[in-house]
């Protein structure tokens, strides 16, 4: 399916671990790595996780990313305010021969 | 420092074009491909189109083929998206974008275009 789908909202208490899922099929997330992207109201998005699960310089560890067969997810343990944010996964796609972004997840620090 | 920095956005008419620049500074510029991502304010990120180091391969989502245009000149650090025959749906602010999925990823700050009569 051409189409990467992510809860809309998420939601935890300070400390916590939260865990987003971005769900696809074989043209993308089955054959394709895996970014996710954090954008905090009014900026640009930033960088969390590339090739699946591998952190950017400057990303705290509590950032961590998996694939597994068509479906990618993204944890964030010890859960911060400032993690309050939306949260996009992306995947090239072999059907549309393009990027498909998923449809994003808001992050609410309870 | 990377820096990414979109310019030419602004309100357009339908049908009308606009040619949004990013220009590129703080690395190697001739290096990656580039890429244009859109989203409209308050909803989610839009893949544009892509470009190739030496300007020779683009690719672009079907929503906007035939009406887009990515190229780049290398020479001056800088990478271009032509649109023409813009409509309301374009609506949107425009990010540019290096090495998308990569290790180096990086974006600009963004340039809203807005098609309204």
């Amino acid at each position: 399916q051409s189409v990467l789908t992510q809860p809309p909202s998420a939601s935890g208490t300070p400390g916590q671990r939260v865990t987003i899922s971005c769900s696809g099929g074989w043209s993308n997330i089955g054959g394709h790595t895996v970014t996710w992207y954090q954008q905090l109201p009014g900026t640009a998005p930033k960088p969390l996780i590339y090739s699946n699960s591998q952190r950017p310089s400057g990303v705290p560890d509590r950032f961590s990313g998996s694939k597994s067969g068509t479906s990618a997810s993204l944890a964030i343990s010890g859960l911060q305010s400032e993690d309050e944010a939306d949260y996009y996964c992306v995947a090239w796609d072999d059907s549309l021969n393009g990027y498909l972004f998923g449809t994003g997840t808001k992050v609410t620090v309870l | 420092e990377v820096h990414l920095v979109e310019s030419g956005g602004g309100l357009v008419q339908p049908g009308g074009s606009l040619r949004l620049s990013c220009a590129a500074s703080g690395f190697t510029f001739s290096s990656y491909w580039m890429h244009w991502v859109r989203q409209v304010p308050g909803k989610g990120l839009v893949w544009v189109a892509r470009i190739n180091t030496d300007g020779r391969t683009t690719t672009y989502a079907d929503s906007v083929k035939g009406r887009f245009t990515i190229s780049r000149d290398n020479a001056k650090n800088t990478v271009y998206l032509q649109m023409n025959s813009l409509r309301a749906e374009d609506t949107a602010v425009y990010y540019c974008e290096r090495d998308l999925g990569g290790r180096d990823d990086s974006w600009g700050q963004g340039t809203l275009v807005t098609v309204s009569s």
